[in-house]
């Protein structure tokens, strides 16, 4: 059973494009978050969302849009790719928001944007 | 601006022998440590954390040392099993950021049978 999935694994896209990353979760988790990992293995994070509330947004570009249909679902949108936007996104999930709780990442998804 | 860093990229060792991985981080709100393990082509996993009224916490074979005054952590592996090798990230948080985890670069472990 896979606890945090998403889709696609990889992403092959046009400059310019709008793109769509699936994230699904069946841990029963009210907390999920996408991070971004970059090309010099930076993991940082971008958005979370807590019952269905955007609770933490980094300094992350408005083209990077969030949007969680249910609990257990949060898809990442972007707009107008970049070229810098290439890199390797994971989705993860966590009960509540005590600090530190453990969360679980999904496998990730390599964007890469020529 | 990386709050938290790992400065070896790399550390090989011995099957049977101890791995020690170091973090450093400069933010001294943050009160709570993670490790993740990450094998190629998956996502982190949670190993271990330390809370900062902490300084040491042990499960099995790993062990998290945490030294607030240096704001140094590690993490020791014994004894090695190849089943290691894999990138570990060292992770922070406080209590007034949420749940929002600030990650090292990673150091990648491999263990020699």
């Amino acid at each position: 059973d896979t606890a945090v999935s998403q889709t696609p694994k990889y992403l092959v896209t046009q400059m310019g494009n709008d793109k769509s990353i699936k994230c699904e979760q069946n841990l029963g988790h009210d907390t999920m978050y996408w991070y971004k990992q970059d090309s010099k293995k930076f993991l940082k994070i971008m958005f979370s969302y807590n019952n269905k509330e955007l609770i933490i947004n980094e300094t992350v570009p408005n083209r990077f849009s969030p949007k969680s249909p249910d609990k257990a679902h949060l898809n990442l949108h972007i707009n107008s790719l970049e070229l810098g936007d290439s890199a390797v996104y994971f989705c993860a999930s966590s009960q509540g928001m005590v600090p530190g709780g453990s969360q679980f990442f999904g496998p990730g998804t390599r964007l890469t944007v020529l | 601006d990386q709050q938290v860093k790992q400065n070896s990229p790399s550390l090989s060792v011995q099957e049977g022998r101890i791995s020690i991985l170091n973090c450093d981080y400069t933010n001294s709100m943050f009160d709570y440590f993670l490790w993740y393990k990450k094998y190629p082509a998956e996502g982190p996993t949670f190993l271990i954390s330390i809370s900062s009224i902490k300084d040491k916490n042990e499960d099995g074979r790993f062990t998290v040392f945490l030294n607030k005054s240096a704001k140094h952590l590690s993490l020791h592996i014994v004894p090695s099993q190849p089943g290691d090798s894999a990138v570990y990230f060292c992770a922070a948080s406080s209590q007034t950021g949420a749940n929002n985890l600030f990650f090292g670069t990673g150091t990648r472990l491999t263990v020699i049978p």
